[in-house]
């Protein structure tokens, strides 16, 4: 069965310090991966999404990137995070001829 | 670009009574509409999916309706109980890469 891990759980930085969240995707081939960001309140934000490798499409002009070095893996970065990066990040995926997206259990960020 | 309400931030109901909770949407219809639960603190959880051609859709004591015209799907959940308590996203999916969410319903079933 699939399965998709994401990491850090919970993490705290500094203003100005960089950021790299991680999410690997186990069982399944060539899935189309997303970054997704929950703000306290708010709704899914879609952030980037990918349907390969070195793919990565860009949904909201912001102070990250993403990148997918390996078919299954997929990680969020920031050279310097700001106070309004702060939110629950979500990574998930579909199958290339699925329809329903699998969340991972969210990685929540506090800048200070 | 496609906007998505959900009719209410939160909704208190009895335990069991149905909760029916709302989707409107704007501009173009979308090739699939889905429902997802989400408790606090966790990634949202697929519960239901319906396409643009259905009416209905039922899932043990869910159920799901969608009409296009009204450009708007429904959500019920009969025989409520306070397990059920979350908050409750619908999502289009236009049938591309993308799936956009609508900010949720925090449903309360209250014993």
């Amino acid at each position: 069965s699939q399965t998709i891990h994401q990491w850090p759980a919970t993490l705290v930085q500094p203003v100005g310090s960089p950021l790299s969240l991680e999410c690997t995707v186990e069982g399944t081939s060539n899935p189309n991966l997303y970054w997704y960001r929950q703000a306290a309140g708010r709704g899914l934000q879609l952030l980037f999404y990918s349907v390969g490798i070195g793919q990565i499409s860009s949904e909201v002009p912001q102070n990250l990137s993403a990148s997918r070095p390996q078919d299954r893996q997929f990680i969020l970065s920031s050279k310097k995070l700001l106070l309004s990066d702060s939110g629950f990040y979500l990574c998930a995926w579909r199958g290339v001829s699925g329809n329903t997206i699998y969340f991972g259990e969210g990685s929540w960020l506090t800048v200070v | 670009s496609q906007k998505i309400e959900q009719n209410s931030e939160a909704l208190n109901i009895q335990e069991g009574k149905t909760a029916t909770l709302t989707c409107n949407y704007t501009n173009y219809s979308p090739a699939y509409l889905q429902w997802y639960r989400q408790d606090p603190g966790r990634g949202p959880v697929f519960l239901l999916l319906i396409r643009e051609n259905e009416k209905e859709k039922r899932k043990e004591r869910l159920k799901v309706t969608f009409d296009t015209t009204l450009k708007q799907s429904l959500f019920h959940i009969t025989a409520s109980q306070p397990a059920d308590s979350a908050t409750y996203l619908c999502a289009l999916d236009t049938g591309a890469n993308n799936l956009f969410f609508g900010t949720g319903t925090r449903l309360t079933v209250i014993p």
